[in-house]
């Protein structure tokens, strides 16, 4: 069966410091991978997604930026981090149509 | 631009009531609709996939409809249990794979 993890699961960061969040996805081959955020008193939003190695694309201008290095591997950074960039960032897989989604990294930026 | 909107924002039953939740949409060009329940601090859950050429989707006591003519779809819970306390979130897709969510209904349902 297909599993999706994220760590860590808490982090809370200092303004102006770089970011990484990891996200992987087991039991699956070149799936599509997403990176949503979910701030507080917002919906939850598109950042990134990628259908294959190397191919972002960014549904909104922002401080921050995605990678994804291998098949099964996506990753969230930031090079400065900015006291809006805190949420709940979530990551998800699809293969067909439904997309399903990891447990979640809660960011803090103080 | 796709806009999608769940009404209503907050929700609280009693237990063992039959509840109806909604979600509309501006743009009816969608591929599919995905509703999905999330439980605080954590990720989302699939709960229910409509297709587009589909009307209704049922998990157990859980059935979705879809009218994609008039931009909406409704989550029906049977038999509500305090075990259903959650956000419900609908979302749609549009070309590309792309979810667009609503706000969510937070439910309550107490014992």
């Amino acid at each position: 069966s297909q599993t999706i993890h994220q760590w860590p699961a808490t982090l809370v960061q200092p303004v102006g410091s770089p970011l990484s969040l990891e996200c992987t996805v087991e039991g699956t081959s070149n799936p599509n991978l997403y990176w949503y955020r979910q701030a507080a008193g917002r919906g939850l939003q598109l950042l990134f997604y990628s259908v294959g190695i190397g191919q972002i694309s960014s549904e909104v201008p922002q401080n921050l930026s995605a990678s994804r290095p291998q098949d099964r591997q996506f990753i969230l950074s930031s090079k400065k981090l900015l006291l809006s960039d805190s949420g709940f960032y979530l990551c998800a897989w699809s293969v067909l149509v439904e997309q399903y989604f990891g447990p979640g990294t809660r960011l803090t930026v103080t | 631009k796709q806009e999608v909107t769940q009404i209503p924002a907050a929700l609280s039953v009693p237990e063992g009531e039959n509840l109806v939740l909604n979600c509309s949409f501006t743009d009816s060009a969608i591929y599919n609709l995905q509703w999905f329940r999330q439980d605080p601090g954590k990720g989302l859950t699939s709960l229910l996939l409509i297709q587009s050429s589909q009307r209704e989707q049922t998990s157990g006591r859980l059935n979705a409809s879809l009218d994609k003519s008039s931009g909406r779809s409704t989550l029906y819970i049977a038999a509500s249990q305090p075990g259903d306390s959650a956000t419900y979130l609908c979302a749609v897709v549009n070309a590309g794979n792309m979810l667009t969510f609503g706000g969510g209904t937070r439910l309550m349902v107490k014992p």
